[in-house]
């Protein structure tokens, strides 16, 4: 069954420092893709960062990166110099790669707190 | 302005009532979903629909039901509401072209609060 799996309920930072939250992924589908999305307070998702499971490299968007680790089926974001602005949900999701269909699954999220 | 508007934001209404949350987008994407939200949990998918003719259950269809008036439109109504169907809903489109890296694009998302 395909599955998403984030262990950190909440995770702390201080303003400046980078911060990873973990995500590990089950599929035996080869082509599959990982997204990380965050929600604020306000409750809106924002999309952050997408790696197909065929890039060679791990996906960066400005202050996001992806250390995407295929062999250990896990897709972590590393955030750097965290801003007080950071702080909120973050959800790692799988894109189901059946026919096609572009349906996502979500893992349960992580609450990031940026600190002064 | 938002690329995917829901309306509306936040609903309170009771038990047995009719409610209809309503999405509209400018993103031109072809495809639209219905997701809810519980809390501590991730996103579930209601509905999804890859073009005008074509509507497809989710994980959890029950209790729910479409309508896709246009490409740009996908409606979500609960028949009866029941307080077990409050949650945050998420409408979200997508681009079978792959133009944008297949991403699902979200809405604001709409409060909804049965009683």
């Amino acid at each position: 069954a395909q599955k998403i799996t984030q262990t950190q309920p909440g995770m702390f930072v201080q303003e400046k420092e980078a911060v990873t939250l973990d995500c590990t992924y089950d599929t035996s589908d080869p082509s599959y893709g990982l997204f990380w999305y965050k929600q604020p307070s306000s409750g809106e998702m924002i999309f952050l960062i997408y790696q197909g499971s065929y890039d060679q490299q791990n996906a960066t968007e400005g202050r996001y990166s992806l250390n995407f680790q295929k062999a250990r089926k896990s897709a972590n974001l590393v955030i750097s110099a965290s801003q007080l602005g950071d702080s909120a949900m973050y959800f790692c999701a799988m894109r189901r790669p059946s026919g096609g269909y572009n349906k996502l699954i979500f893992g349960a999220g992580t609450r990031l707190a940026v600190h002064p | 302005d938002a690329d995917v508007t829901q309306t509306p934001r936040n609903r309170i209404t009771k038990t047995g009532k009719r409610i209809m949350l309503e999405c509209s987008q400018t993103k031109g994407h072809d495809r639209m979903y219905w997701y809810r939200q519980d809390p501590g949990l991730g996103l579930r998918l209601i509905y999804y629909s890859f073009d005008v003719k074509d509507i497809n259950k989710g994980e959890i269809s029950d209790g729910y039901s479409v309508s896709r008036q246009a490409q740009a439109k996908f409606s979500l109504s609960l028949e009866s509401a029941i307080p077990n169907q409050t949650a945050l809903y998420f409408c979200a489109t997508s681009d079978s072209t792959g133009s944008s890296g297949n991403t699902i694009y979200f809405g604001e998302g709409s409060w909804l609060t049965v009683v």
